[in-house]
């Protein structure tokens, strides 16, 4: 049973800090990962994709992935009040696989809460 | 292009009924996936669709069903409603086209079962 980990937090940051969020993931052979944001009382708004090693940029966001130790991050520069939210970290198998390989699981979550 | 939309955003229902909600994907997404989101249990997969077929589908019981069109639409049925149904239930679609397979998320549909 493929597993997603997060920090359940709450997290809080000041405002114009840098928020760091963390997760692992079980299955070694998951492919496709994932940051979504939700506000409370809306949907999970897919915000940073990343699909190889390294680190990925957009905007004040940067998504940062290391498949040998089964861990992705995402790092928010410049917190606003407006990040307020749970972010939730998913992981997927590659498109070619089968089952539950293929199906987008999700960590439960950590709340930030950004200070002004 | 307009987003994934689901119908309808709240309902309210008593214990024993069932339930039929709707899902139209982003034009030209194929893929269809249904969640169900509570408090207590987080984000968790019911099952997902693909050009009809049911391709894949999550630990939950055969009350929860599904189908797919032939214009990419779903809808799912829970029958037999339970309290512990009550919950957010979430439509994703994705293009489907490797390696960017992104899951874009509706506005849910908000089930309340008394």
């Amino acid at each position: 049973q493929k597993e997603v980990e997060q920090n359940s937090g709450p997290l809080s940051v000041p405002e114009g800090a840098i928020a760091s969020l963390n997760c692992t993931y079980s299955d070694r052979v998951s492919q496709s990962f994932f940051w979504y944001r939700q506000y409370s009382g809306k949907s999970p708004e897919l915000i940073m994709s990343i699909y190889s090693n390294g680190d990925k940029e957009d905007g004040r966001f940067t998504a940062q992935l290391n498949k040998a130790s089964q861990y992705v991050s995402l790092l928010i520069r410049d917190s606003q009040p407006s990040d307020s939210a749970t972010y939730l970290c998913a992981v997927r198998g590659a498109l070619w696989s089968s089952g539950s390989a293929r199906q987008l699981t999700f960590g439960s979550g950590t709340q930030l809460t950004v200070l002004p | 292009k307009a987003g994934v939309t689901q119908t309808p955003r709240y309902l309210i229902k008593t214990r024993g009924q069932q339930v039929t909600l709707s899902c139209s994907p982003i034009s030209g997404h194929r893929s269809v996936s249904w969640y169900q989101q509570t408090p207590g249990q987080g984000l968790q997969f019911l099952f997902e669709y693909f050009s009809e077929t049911q391709r894949n589908k999550g630990n939950f019981p055969g009350r929860f069903s599904g189908r797919q069109f032939s214009n990419s639409r779903s809808e799912m049925n829970v029958s037999t409603l339970e309290l512990g149904d009550s919950a957010l239930y979430l439509c994703a679609s994705s293009l489907e086209v490797v390696p960017y397979n992104e899951q874009f998320f509706g506005p849910g549909t908000r089930l309340t079962v008394l």
